[in-house]
């Protein structure tokens, strides 16, 4: 099984909403990832997960907070985000250390914070 | 990790050889070329990488240069359903990713 789910596909929440991402993967892959994609742009890299810890926080607001809950999981959670926050969001995992070998990507949540 | 150039669009017709360059003139020794490709509201999906040796696998080939200072992802016999977001990132094995603009990729019948 070669694939990461990611939960709900579609987001519209409002900015005084408390929402989460859900993102699942059984490959055994020990690092975890979550991705930011503006319309036509390429993806931008927001937080890496090795071994269940936190090793990269790319400067993103606190507005987003993720957790690890176990080796197979990611959330991300949303709290009074922005308009501007809107976008699709992707997960991916990787096996071993993070940033070895390829990632693999789940199909993203399209959020839209109104 | 080291920066990558790619033209921001390219065609080919279905059936034919879709060659795509990547220039990456100040790749280290240790950086690895990965090319990754994203259809349309999908997410981005490995293709191939390499580190010096040309690479070979049921997707696509990956040529890379003698001096590592560029590279070309050939995909053997376009279809439509290649027409997508081709990006070439040059990575540490143990670095992260980050994507630079790619390659949009229109495979036209």
């Amino acid at each position: 099984d070669t694939e990461v789910t990611q939960t709900p596909k579609h987001l519209v929440m409002g900015m005084t909403n408390k929402k989460s991402l859900k993102c699942e993967q059984h490959m055994g892959h020990r690092a975890m990832y979550w991705y930011k994609q503006k319309a036509k742009k390429p993806p931008e890299l927001m937080f890496v997960y090795s071994y269940e810890k936190l090793s990269i926080n790319e400067s993103v607001p606190s507005r987003f907070s993720p957790e690890c809950p176990n080796s197979s999981l990611l959330n991300l959670h949303l709290h009074a985000l922005q308009p501007e926050d809107s976008a699709l969001y992707l997960c991916a995992s990787s096996g071993g250390l993070a940033g070895a070998g390829e990632q693999y990507f789940g199909p993203g949540t399209r959020l839209t914070v109104t | 990790d080291a920066k990558t150039t790619q033209p921001p669009s390219m065609d080919c017709a279905e059936g034919r050889a879709a060659n795509l360059p990547c220039n990456h003139s100040t790749i280290s020794g240790n950086e690895y070329v990965y090319w990754y490709r994203q259809i349309h509201s999908q997410g981005p999906q490995y293709i191939i990488h390499g580190l010096k040796n040309n690479e070979t696998n049921e997707m696509a080939s990956l040529i890379i240069t003698e001096d590592r200072k560029s590279s070309t992802l050939i995909l053997p016999h376009a279809t439509l359903r290649d027409t997508a977001v081709y990006y070439c990132i040059v990575r540490v094995v143990n670095n992260d990713m980050r994507f630079g603009a790619g390659t949009r990729l229109t495979v036209k019948p």
